[in-house]
């Protein structure tokens, strides 16, 4: 069974801070990566996905995640951050064999003005 | 636009009396999901159609169901809601591919279900 850890269960930050949210997984095979978001009140959104190739992948509002098979990682960062990234984000893994995406617990972010 | 819309987004029930809440989408996904989350909790798959079969994951209670009548609607039913059952109900849609299942998933607002 795969699982997936946020390590990181709240994170406040000033705006312009950088971000780092860790994400580790377990699967020895192929896997299927991506950050989502949930800002307060809404549903979740998609921020990046990592399939195959180039383990740095960007997504969307300036957001990138580093694939380090290696290390079963898959990191959110963000250079500098802002008052609207304060969200909650979840890191989900599925592998090429089945539908069930696997949540993380996820990371409460909160960026101070 | 809604892409996956999820109807209502507020439900309150009685303690054991039976609620339906509804999904529906406009992408013409082949795939269908609905996961519950608790308060500060990771969404918890409960099952997923894929076309018309179903898939119940193994931990799922009986007490939860689910009917999906063509591609654009699915529906979970809660038998005799209790009050652990409490959550936000999140629907997904997402599009497979034969064998690969790398597409991502499109979730909709969710329904937040009060058991009284």
């Amino acid at each position: 069974a795969q699982s997936v850890s946020q390590h990181n269960h709240h994170v406040i930050l000033s705006e312009a801070a950088s971000l780092e949210l860790g994400c580790n997984y377990s699967y020895g095979g192929t896997v299927n990566l991506f950050w989502y978001v949930q800002y307060p009140g809404q549903h979740l959104q998609l921020l990046l996905k990592y399939f195959s190739g180039d383990p740095l992948v960007k997504g969307i509002k300036g957001f990138e995640a580093e694939f380090i098979k290696s290390k079963f990682s898959f990191n959110l960062r963000k250079p500098s951050v802002q008052w609207s990234d304060t969200a909650e984000y979840f890191c989900a893994v599925n592998n090429n064999a089945g539908n069930m995406l696997t949540f993380g617990g996820g990371t409460r972010l909160m960026v101070k003005p | 636009d809604a892409m996956v819309i999820q109807n209502p987004r507020y439900q309150v029930t009685q303690f054991g009396k039976p609620v339906t809440l509804s999904c529906s989408q406009t992408l013409n996904h082949n795939v269908m999901y609905w996961y519950q989350q608790k308060s500060s909790q990771a969404p918890k798959l409960l099952f997923h159609y894929y076309d018309k079969d179903f898939n119940n994951e193994a931990d799922t209670p009986d007490n939860f169901q689910s009917r999906r009548p063509n591609t654009s609607f699915c529906f979970l039913d809660i038998r005799s809601p209790g009050l652990g059952d409490a959550a936000m109900y999140l629907c997904a849609t997402s599009r497979r591919l034969g064998s690969r299942s790398n597409q991502p998933q499109h979730f909709g607002d969710g329904t937040r279900l009060s058991i009284l």
